[in-house]
């Protein structure tokens, strides 16, 4: 996949510190979603931003999204054992309801 | 809420085999998609439908179809199977389109193993 490039591929952190994961596209989007997966298990959608979004929060989850730079960014604060899943963001290729195109891919451990 | 449902949750096959997957969208929702992820690497877009008409393909093999049904499920056929098939199978749903929103949901996914 070359849309939605994620950094790092690996992030380990303890349990109560913050978590920044960034991911980069090349192409416009109108739209840019995160989503978890637990460790070989479905796919659950956090958030999305709109392009014409700078910043959304939902709970312990802020993302950003600079479209100037082609780049997003998920914050999760105060970060729980809970937490620890593979991150992607991906976009929409395409109109509404067009398949998404995911990046590589992001493994979060948070130790207790 | 209601969750988009897959069937199987596992499978395995034989090489050269056939397999069947089966997704039943959110209701309410028109649009399946699938993907396809193979260990360790994001998942990877196969083929979509809109109201039982195929809207979009991706890297689909000649040797898996699909098709949408009247009741919106969904079902990819998987024939020859091979070893590099091997993966976790997800269907996803969406709202109707001038919803207002892209968001898809993923069901947990139907993990292949090809012997």
């Amino acid at each position: 996949s070359q849309q939605g490039e994620e950094d790092p591929q690996a992030l380990s952190i303890q349990e109560g510190e913050n978590a920044t994961m960034n991911c980069s596209y090349k192409t416009s989007i109108n739209n840019l979603q995160w989503y978890r997966q637990n460790s070989g298990r479905g796919l659950v959608h956090l958030i999305l931003i709109r392009s014409n979004e700078r910043e959304k929060h939902s709970g312990r989850l802020r993302v950003t999204l600079d479209t100037s730079k082609k780049s997003s960014s998920l914050l999760i604060t105060a970060s729980r054992a809970a937490d620890t899943a593979s991150y992607f963001c991906a976009t929409p290729r395409g109109g509404a309801n067009s398949k998404l195109t995911f990046g590589k891919g992001i493994t979060l451990s948070v130790r207790p | 809420a209601a969750g988009v449902i897959q069937s199987p949750r596992h499978l395995i096959k034989e090489k050269r085999e056939t397999a069947t997957l089966k997704c039943y969208p959110i209701p309410r929702h028109d649009t399946v998609y699938w993907y396809q992820q193979g260990p360790g690497q994001d998942p990877q877009f196969l083929i979509s439908f809109y109201e039982k008409m195929q809207s979009d393909k991706g890297s689909i093999p000649d040797r898996f179809s699909a098709q949408q049904f009247s009741d919106y499920h969904s079902e990819l056929n998987m024939s020859s199977l091979e070893l590099g098939d091997s993966a976790l199978y997800f269907c996803a749903s969406s709202f109707p389109l001038g919803a207002r929103t892209d968001t898809q949901y993923f069901g947990p996914g139907t993990r292949l193993t090809v012997l």
